[in-house]
């Protein structure tokens, strides 16, 4: 079946735009994930869904990041007023949750702030 | 919260030789334990996972052994093939915090 898909799969935002990044789960998944990875680095967790609640957000490192699932599907990570700081690829996942536990990674998308 | 630590930072192994990675971690309400396998430009691929009621797991040619007492974990790969190249990333979940906390990940290279 299909898998996670993420779009775009690159961003070039000049520093100061704001952009928005897509993820499409996989079907009946009740759990969504954001994840950021920096360069060479294991990813970092940043907010997570069940269904359309966002149940965390403690890994949000700013208030210029929001994330929204609004009918418990498709998620939108925001970034506004981009820094250079915000360039690193952005990883979701998908779990199917309750008393399962594995996720599922989409091939992620490549966000460089120029 | 989670610390979790995965050492080494580099392994280089012979083609057919068996490959070691391993892991602690802090919290003791963890209890997941995924690892992931990640080729450049690719997202993280599940390969194997362990609960905390079970002690070890195996699929084909790797394995996962977990000890809740001492709080690590570590992941066994056997006859090794250059398309085992990769980083590997090990990880832990707990029951209320289901975001994963990863290590900083392991380069393998399998030389043929």
């Amino acid at each position: 079946g299909a898998g996670v898909s993420q779009s775009p799969r690159y961003k070039v935002a000049k520093r100061g735009q704001d952009v928005a990044l897509r993820c499409d789960p996989i079907s009946g998944h009740v759990s969504l994930f954001w994840y950021q990875q920096a360069l060479g680095q294991g990813p970092e967790f940043l907010t997570y869904f069940q269904n359309e609640a966002q149940l965390d957000k403690s890994g949000l490192p700013s208030d210029r990041f929001f994330a929204e699932r609004p009918e418990g599907s498709v998620s939108t990570l925001k970034i506004q007023r981009t820094q250079q700081e915000d360039s690193a690829v952005y990883l979701c996942a998908s779990s199917p949750g309750r008393d399962r536990y594995e996720q599922y990674f989409g091939p992620g998308t490549r966000l460089t702030v120029t | 919260g989670e610390n979790v630590e995965q050492h080494p930072s580099t392994l280089s192994v012979q083609e057919g030789d068996s490959a070691v990675i391993k892991c602690t971690y802090s919290d003791s309400a963890s209890n997941y334990f995924p690892w992931y396998k990640q080729e450049l430009g690719k997202g993280p691929q599940l390969i194997i996972d362990i609960r905390s009621n079970v002690g070890e797991k195996k699929d084909q040619r790797i394995a996962v052994t977990l000890n809740k007492t001492a709080k690590h974990f570590s992941l066994h790969i056997t006859e090794t093939q250059p398309e085992d190249s990769a980083v590997y990333f090990c990880a832990a979940v707990g029951f209320i915090f289901r975001g994963m906390r990863f290590g900083a990940g392991t380069r393998l290279t399998v030389k043929p």
